[in-house]
């Protein structure tokens, strides 16, 4: 299991896209069977799990995000990416992407901040 | 949002032990593993427990999990100091398509 490191823009203006990208450091990123996840965490509040993708493409999404989110996978640069449409001040957060059908190895995580 | 519920808060003195429970539901925790992360501020969670009571390689076996029905709890025996953390309970729910939801979270407090 490989190193992750989040990365992306730290402000957003709402409604407009919230993108994050997820390297994988060490391994390719469909060369095993894996699950690859993004959560996110508001300041002070407790953990939101977002959705994953496994190394064939086939996602699961939180339903309350599910209308908005979309987790994809971009093997030539071995990234994962998190798209969330129409971003609003709720969306401000600590976004992680995680390893694992454990979700046993984390990034260090991502502040993104949605405000004009 | 989450279907899981957990104390706010629990405490100890160093060598007792803590118990923090997590209270679901028939979609999830009635019907699929538990798992728990542990949180110190400012840093990404990290997995404790998998399977209901497994711990992965390198968590001390002071930290034990349990599972009853809807129900679930984690145990820290003999409390450190530097077990003093959030704790989130997690599980499988399939109540609408299948999503992982996680528990309110506890914050342990070593008195």
């Amino acid at each position: 299991q490989g190193q992750l490191q989040e990365s992306g823009p730290g402000l957003v203006k709402p409604s407009q896209n919230l993108s994050l990208t997820c390297t994988v450091s060490s391994g390719s990123i469909t060369s095993r069977s894996d699950y690859w996840s993004w959560i996110r965490q508001p300041a002070g509040k407790g953990l939101e799990w977002i959705g994953r993708i496994y190394s064939s493409g086939r996602t699961n999404y939180n339903p309350s995000l599910k209308s908005r989110v979309t987790i994809s996978l971009d093997t030539s640069k071995n990234q994962f990416s998190l798209k969330l449409q129409s971003a609003t001040a709720a969306d401000t957060a600590v976004y992680y992407c995680a390893n694992g059908s454990l979700m046993d190895v984390w990034g260090k995580g991502i502040t993104v901040i949605v405000s004009s | 949002q989450s279907v899981l519920t957990q104390p706010p808060s629990a405490s100890g003195t160093p060598g007792q032990r803590v118990t923090i429970s997590c209270s679901g539901s028939s979609s999830n925790i009635g019907s699929d593993f538990v798992y728990w992360f542990q949180q110190f501020p400012g840093a990404a969670p990290k997995l404790l427990i998998y399977n209901n009571y497994q711990r992965p390689s390198g968590v001390p076996a002071r930290f034990s999990g349990s599972r009853s029905a809807t129900s679930a709890s984690l145990a820290i025996s003999g409390l450190r100091s530097e077990d003093e953390a959030d704790y989130y309970c997690a599980a499988w729910d399939d109540s609408l398509s299948a999503f992982f939801v996680f528990g309110t979270g506890t914050k342990v407090t070593v008195l």
